[in-house]
């Protein structure tokens, strides 16, 4: 069974600029969550959506941060402008379905970002 | 505040040592349970999880963990840890009839040869 994909794995920007996070969910899971991850911290929820619809947003910058689920299968997360507080690991996650019924998440290897 | 507070940032034990590595939640409800671990170069991925029932529970490559209610702890255990258990270990809950997984800061554990 393939995992989560998430493109690209690496990306270096200076503040100010834009940058796009891809994300490919198992074939069937219905659920996909993004996550923060900062040096040193845990993940931090940024949003999830069931299918294509956001289920929990409420940590996610809105003024700069912007996630869309088209057709409900892949996710992509965008941040413009960057801020240099903006430097960690990207993860995204899926699960069959959400967590009042648990499913497990299984998660991708994470698009680290560098803001200088 | 819901938080989780992982005691232990670094620790670093030989091979066949115990391990304890402590986990304290912040709610007052009833909460769902779970450590992840993210082995060096690899996906973060699930050890082990508690949802109800018996409160000593057992995951994957014999680690267990048991959940105490009063202490609101959830703390991980392996009588007899190995060089390949090196990782870095989150734990994490889930509000019951909450969408929101709130994960701790992590240990990082080392296990000398």
């Amino acid at each position: 069974e393939a995992g989560v994909a998430q493109s690209p794995r690496y990306k270096i920007i200076e503040k100010r600029q834009s940058v796009a996070f891809w994300c490919n969910p198992i074939s069937g899971h219905a659920t996909l969550y993004w996550y923060q991850q900062i040096l040193g911290q845990g993940p931090k929820l940024l949003i999830q959506f069931q299918n294509n619809g956001v289920v929990d947003d409420s940590q996610l910058p809105k003024d700069r941060f912007s996630a869309e689920r088209l057709k409900g299968v892949d996710s992509t997360l965008k941040i413009q402008p960057a801020k240099l507080e903006d430097s960690a690991v990207y993860l995204c996650a899926s699960s069959f379905t959400s967590g009042a019924s648990y499913n497990e998440q299984f998660f991708g290897p994470g698009t680290r970002l560098t803001v200088l | 505040a819901q938080s989780v507070s992982q005691h232990n940032h670094h620790v670093i034990l030989s091979e066949a040592a115990s391990l304890e590595l402590g986990c304290n939640y912040s709610y007052g409800g009833t909460v769902n349970l779970f450590w992840y671990v993210q082995y060096p170069g690899q996906h973060l991925q699930l050890l082990l999880k508690y949802f109800s029932g018996d409160p000593l529970v057992k995951g994957i490559k014999g680690f267990e963990a048991e959940f105490i209610k009063s202490k609101f702890s959830f703390n991980l255990r392996k009588p007899s840890v190995q060089w390949s258990d090196t990782a870095e270990y989150f734990c994490a809950f889930l509000p019951s009839g909450t969408y929101k997984y709130i994960f701790g800061t992590g240990t990082r554990l080392k296990v000398l040869a």
